[in-house]
């Protein structure tokens, strides 16, 4: 267990709707970032939060969003979701910006 | 661009034989390299980066400046090797992220 918590563990959901997905990253950790897993595109960063900043974006969709809280639980928003969305959302966490990095074990999400 | 490529989608051998995962990077500057697994259902565990110059479950790589290259290396592979490596790179453009290339599925059987 890396102390990574990610919720919902699976979501299934009909195209257009809004869901939102939740991580907790490991105690004291500052930095966190979310990622889409996709059989044909990989592991893509989506965006970092840093002590409830955002620090990066990568390559997110502007129907997608994200927010850290002060307790620095993040959330990534996704709405008007298409069937391309269907994938395995990671959230990850480190303790400042260059130590290494904790996974979560994703939300697998899936837009019928 | 910084840029992670993983040349092969499956790698299949035989216990016992040895193993080499291929990863090349496109990065100006000095890169930070990191190789993770994920084993089936599991999340991504980090296995190894090339600046601690660990040995983790008998897997070693190193970074090849010349060749942009840091490829994973394990001499006699088990089968509880099975899993999917990515190679990643710290990215210094989007914030701290590491850029992953595709993953490679390596599959070891008896």
């Amino acid at each position: 267990d890396s102390g990574v918590t990610q919720t919902p563990k699976h979501l299934i959901t009909a195209t257009g709707q809004r869901v939102t997905l939740r991580c907790s990253p490991r105690s004291g950790d500052l930095s966190v970032y979310w990622y889409q897993q996709s059989l044909d595109q990989g592991l893509q960063f989506l965006i970092q939060y840093y002590n409830g900043e955002e620090r990066a974006k990568g390559n997110i969709l502007e129907r997608f969003s994200a927010q850290q809280f002060p307790d620095l639980h993040s959330e990534l928003n996704l709405s008007s979701l298409e069937l391309g969305d269907s994938a395995l959302y990671f959230c990850a966490s480190s303790v400042d910006l260059k130590a290494e990095a904790f996974f979560g074990q994703g939300t697998r999400l899936t837009v019928v | 661009a910084q840029r992670v490529t993983q040349p092969e989608k499956l790698l299949s051998v035989f216990k016992g034989a040895p193993v080499e995962l291929k990863c090349n990077y496109s990065y100006s500057g000095s890169p930070e390299l990191f190789w993770y697994v994920q084993y089936s259902r599991q999340r991504l565990q980090l296995l190894l980066r090339h600046i601690s110059r660990e040995s983790i479950k008998g897997f070693t790589a190193d970074l090849n400046k010349g060749e942009t290259s840091f490829h994973l290396k394990k001499p006699f592979a088990q089968e509880e090797d099975s899993a999917m490596y990515y190679c990643a790179l710290r990215s210094n453009q989007a914030g701290t992220a590491l850029i992953f290339g595709k993953g490679t599925t390596l599959s070891v059987s008896s």
